[in-house]
């Protein structure tokens, strides 16, 4: 079984809208963190927000809020105001509960393009 | 701002050959990460190395596959005999902690075997 899938393979916002990225998870452990990675076309992977299992608030940072439904195993991303240097590749990841490893696994991504 | 970073950039290589990519991760992080992409695909963990050793690794890391921290800086993956299936991005990663912190990724090398 998939541990996080996004089921979104494309998407297409128009600059200065806000979009949602899906991302649910599959794990019995109560201790876990979501994070979210952005990988432009150039290739490197940029880290953009984490929540952890155990946070009452969604986290935030900038224009990066993750709308994180425990219940529902869900941590979707919303990007607030798209820039159109945001088209890039995003992706979903869970990092387990084990201390001394913090592997993190990744979904499939979403690709988003930003029009303008 | 402290990086990771990984060399070289790209390497292209014989199948057979071995190869050793190069990273040097944040000074004051504990633990450190191999990951690797094949194109168009997903983000796959292959190693993680905390305290000297091993800690975790993937059914990918075979024993073609191997992480040494020679010294205080440098964390590398070597190859042992290089598959045509090898080719791929590989990223290094590294976290102040286990679990409740980021992992920052290098830009990756990418491999490319012949």
């Amino acid at each position: 079984a998939q541990k996080i899938t996004q089921t979104q393979p494309g998407m297409f916002v128009q600059e200065k809208e806000a979009v949602t990225l899906d991302c649910t998870y599959d794990t019995s452990d109560p201790s876990y963190g979501l994070f979210w990675y952005k990988q432009p076309s150039s290739g490197e992977m940029i880290f953009l927000i984490y929540q952890g299992s155990y946070d009452q608030q969604n986290a935030t940072e900038g224009r990066y809020s993750l709308n994180f439904q425990k219940a529902r195993k869900s941590a979707n991303l919303v990007i607030s105001a798209s820039q159109l240097g945001d088209s890039a590749m995003y992706f979903c990841a869970m990092r387990e509960g084990n201390v001394n490893t913090g592997k993190l696994i990744f979904g499939q991504g979403t690709t988003l393009q930003v029009k303008p | 701002e402290p990086e990771v970073t990984q060399t070289p950039s790209h390497q292209v290589t014989q199948m057979g050959q071995e190869v050793i990519l190069r990273c040097v991760p944040i000074s004051n992080h504990l633990y450190f990460y191999w990951y690797r992409q094949i194109l168009g695909q997903k983000v796959e963990f292959l190693v993680s190395f905390y305290n000297n050793e091993i800690s975790e690794k993937s059914e990918i890391f075979d024993d073609q596959f191997s992480v040494e921290r020679p010294d205080g800086s440098n964390f590398t993956l070597k190859i042992r005999s290089t598959k045509l299936e090898d080719s791929a991005m590989y990223f290094c990663a590294s976290s102040e902690r286990g679990s409740y912190n980021e992992q920052f990724f290098g830009p990756g090398t990418r491999l490319t075997v012949l």
